[in-house]
């Protein structure tokens, strides 16, 4: 079971951004959102698809269908430069994917 | 306020053994299980398996079975994984983290975070 995220996406500051994680269960199962930032720990940014924990911006939404969940982040700003994981429960195991570094342009 | 605090930075020599800690508070640490991930340099995160603190469970993934173990220790809400036989391979920094749901299916997500603890592999 894998998920499939593009290495690298790029935004310009204030407009939106869409990163992508797909795979053969996306659709079957929850998929989790995680922000990285160097030197710190990953941050939960969205769970079940597209809920958002306490204390996550509004511009952070997620979505789920049709086997490719999305992360989305509207008016993306100079802050949101990070890498970012979607993340699932597989048969057994817990699976990450493979990351994808936005950068804000 | 809930936290996972973890040990300290580690340095090891190959074929050496590495214990690393993360101690719950602010919540009742047998209600919830904990996940180990890890973070190799240049890499993404890596999961490594889930430990259930009240009972003592684990499950350690394929990639890791043999050469680590997980514990708790109720008494002291900490929770251990130790690795055998380390190799370049596995300088990485080490995270616990929390289900935030109780159970290991992570359907909401992993939500409290240790800080991480940085192992390092070098002869």
């Amino acid at each position: 079971y894998e998920l499939i995220q593009p290495p690298s996406v790029s935004v310009s500051s204030g407009q939106t951004a869409s990163i992508t994680c797909s795979g053969d269960r996306v659709g079957n199962t929850y998929v989790n959102w995680y922000q990285l930032k160097a030197g710190q720990s990953p941050l939960l940014l969205m769970y079940r698809d597209r809920r958002r924990p306490s204390g996550i911006p509004e511009r952070f939404s997620g979505s789920n269908s049709r086997g490719t969940a999305t992360l989305t982040i509207s008016g993306t700003q100079p802050i949101d430069e990070a890498d970012y994981y979607c993340q699932a429960w597989g048969s057994r195991t817990v699976i990450f994917g493979g990351g994808t570094r936005l950068t804000v342009l | 306020q809930v936290y996972l605090v973890q040990s300290g930075p580690e340095l090891k020599k190959p074929g050496a053994s590495v214990k690393v800690s993360c101690q719950a508070s602010g919540y009742t640490f047998i209600n919830f299980f904990i996940h180990w991930v890890r973070q190799a340099p240049g890499h993404g995160l890596e999961w490594m398996g889930w430990m259930d603190p009240k009972s003592g469970d684990t499950y350690i993934t394929q990639d890791f079975q043999g050469r680590v173990t997980m514990r708790s220790d109720t008494s002291l809400s900490s929770l251990y994984l130790e690795m055998d036989s380390l190799t370049s391979a596995d300088s990485a920094t080490y995270f616990c983290a929390r289900d935030a749901e109780g159970r290991k299916y992570t359907l909401d997500g992993m939500d409290v975070w240790g800080q991480g603890t940085t192992v390092i592999i070098s002869s």
